[in-house]
């Protein structure tokens, strides 16, 4: 079964807009990461977050983590058509082994 | 630096037929190595896992099967293909030990069963 639930399922956007992507999971986690895929490619990893952290940044890539709540969410700033890929979140709880959600297709149109 | 491969690249096999698909990680040692497959538009499904040679963990009951011969060299086979093995399927590896690391994908493979 999957952990993580991407929220929306698909994105389109004008580039030099941002684009804001969730993700809900069920149970306890040591740490969540982001991974991008683009078409008919393997992932690339984006940013890990742990457990004890509530938000992170990389370039133009913001993270946030509300345990509570059992969610995350992926910001991209100034989009780039570039930035137009398949956006995974992935949770770890236990034994090295990664969850994945169904991923957010996001588009960015020149 | 570290690299993984994954061959072939894409492969077109009949029902029934046998199936090996290989992956090798360079420039790490003892790493974690995971076998995903996605189905179109979907996530991923972790197959397997090995932490080390001929430790695998069989994630979902399947017609597929994982070995590790060599440290940094992943197997995955089938005796006999069925069409819903059909997919992409890719290998990745992670530093070894405890959590907290990220996964380095392969390039993937994508399998079609006719």
């Amino acid at each position: 079964s999957q952990q993580g639930e991407e929220d929306p399922q698909a994105l389109s956007i004008q580039e030099g807009e941002n684009a804001t992507m969730n993700c809900s999971y069920k149970t306890s986690i040591n740490n969540l990461q982001w991974y991008r895929q683009n078409s008919g490619r393997g992932l690339v990893h984006l940013i890990l977050i742990r457990s004890n952290e509530r938000e992170k940044h990389s370039g133009r890539l913001r993270v946030t983590l509300d345990t509570s709540k059992k969610s995350s969410s992926l910001l991209i700033t100034a989009s780039r058509a570039a930035d137009t890929a398949s956006y995974f979140c992935a949770t770890e709880a236990a034994g090295n082994k990664l969850t994945f959600g169904g991923g957010t297709r996001v588009l960015v149109k020149p | 630096s570290q690299t993984i491969h994954q061959w072939p690249a894409t492969l077109v096999q009949p029902v029934g037929s046998p199936l090996s698909l290989e992956c090798t990680v360079e420039g790490t040692s003892n790493p974690n190595l995971y076998w995903y497959r996605q189905a179109a538009g979907r996530g991923l499904q972790l197959l397997f896992y090995s932490v080390g040679i001929g430790q695998i963990s069989s994630e979902v009951p399947q017609n597929l099967s994982a070995s590790r011969p060599q440290d940094r060299q992943f197997i995955l086979s089938s005796k006999k293909l069925l069409l819903s093995d059909s997919g992409f399927y890719l290998c990745a590896w992670s530093v070894g030990g405890a959590g907290l690391y990220e996964q380095y994908f392969g390039p993937g493979t994508r399998l079609t069963v006719t």
